[in-house]
């Protein structure tokens, strides 16, 4: 596909458990960001990869987040335990540079139980 | 901290109309402010962005306004149709600095026919 994809687009889970979302970036992208939204709020910033560089974990809001980025192009966003409060849409954007001018994906939806 | 404080959180303007939605920001480094339109259901896509050297910039029926000694900027949809119904976004970044963006917490317009 052209665009940034996710999946799933949808995932419900207990309370407890771990849960992987995935994000394919467009190709040749090598800027990669996850983003957070809560329901009527704006989104929230939590990790970036640029190239092989380390990426920018500053906003992961605890230690249940984590996420990689395999051969520079899919990531996945891990969240261990989930809690009530990691429910929200994670959304992923990818660019060739700058954080402004990325395509974002359609998101996931989580929902926590 | 909110970074970026948006107004208001959800608005109502009938066909034909201007719809105005504002912004506020604090870190004087920020110089770039995009803004982004979202629809249900995808993830948002960039609409409009100025750099703070001008203080407007006109795409079609949409300009931004920049004020940079208040440190305020605008969105102003001319014309407004039932197609911008929309969640729309500000955000800002900092070029020469981290490569996240900080984001509005958002306005639901909707327009009326």
């Amino acid at each position: 596909g052209a665009g940034v994809s996710q999946s799933p687009s949808n995932k419900v889970t207990e309370k407890g458990k771990d849960v992987e979302l995935r994000c394919d970036p467009i190709s040749g992208h090598t800027a990669l960001y996850w983003y957070r939204q809560s329901l009527g709020q704006g989104l929230e910033f939590l990790i970036y990869f640029q190239g092989n560089s380390a990426p920018d974990k500053s906003g992961l809001p605890s230690d249940r987040f984590s996420a990689e980025r395999t051969g520079g192009s899919v990531s996945t966003l891990t969240i261990q335990r989930t809690q009530q409060e990691d429910s929200a849409v994670y959304l992923c954007a990818s660019s060739f540079t700058g954080a402004s001018l990325a395509f974002f994906g359609p998101g996931t939806r989580l929902t926590v139980l | 901290q909110q970074q970026v404080k948006q107004s208001p959180q959800s608005l109502i303007v009938q066909k034909g109309g201007i719809s105005i939605i504002n912004c506020a920001y604090e870190n004087t480094a920020f110089d770039y402010f995009p803004w982004y339109q979202q629809f249900p259901g995808k993830g948002p896509a960039l609409l409009i962005a100025i750099r703070p050297d001008v203080s407007e910039k006109k795409e079609g029926r949409f300009t931004i306004s920049f004020n940079k000694s208040a440190k305020q900027f605008s969105l102003h949809i001319m014309d407004s149709q039932p197609g911008d119904s929309a969640t729309y976004f500000c955000a800002a970044e900092a070029l020469q600095g981290a490569q996240k963006l900080v984001f509005g917490q958002g306005t639901r317009l909707t327009i009326n026919p």
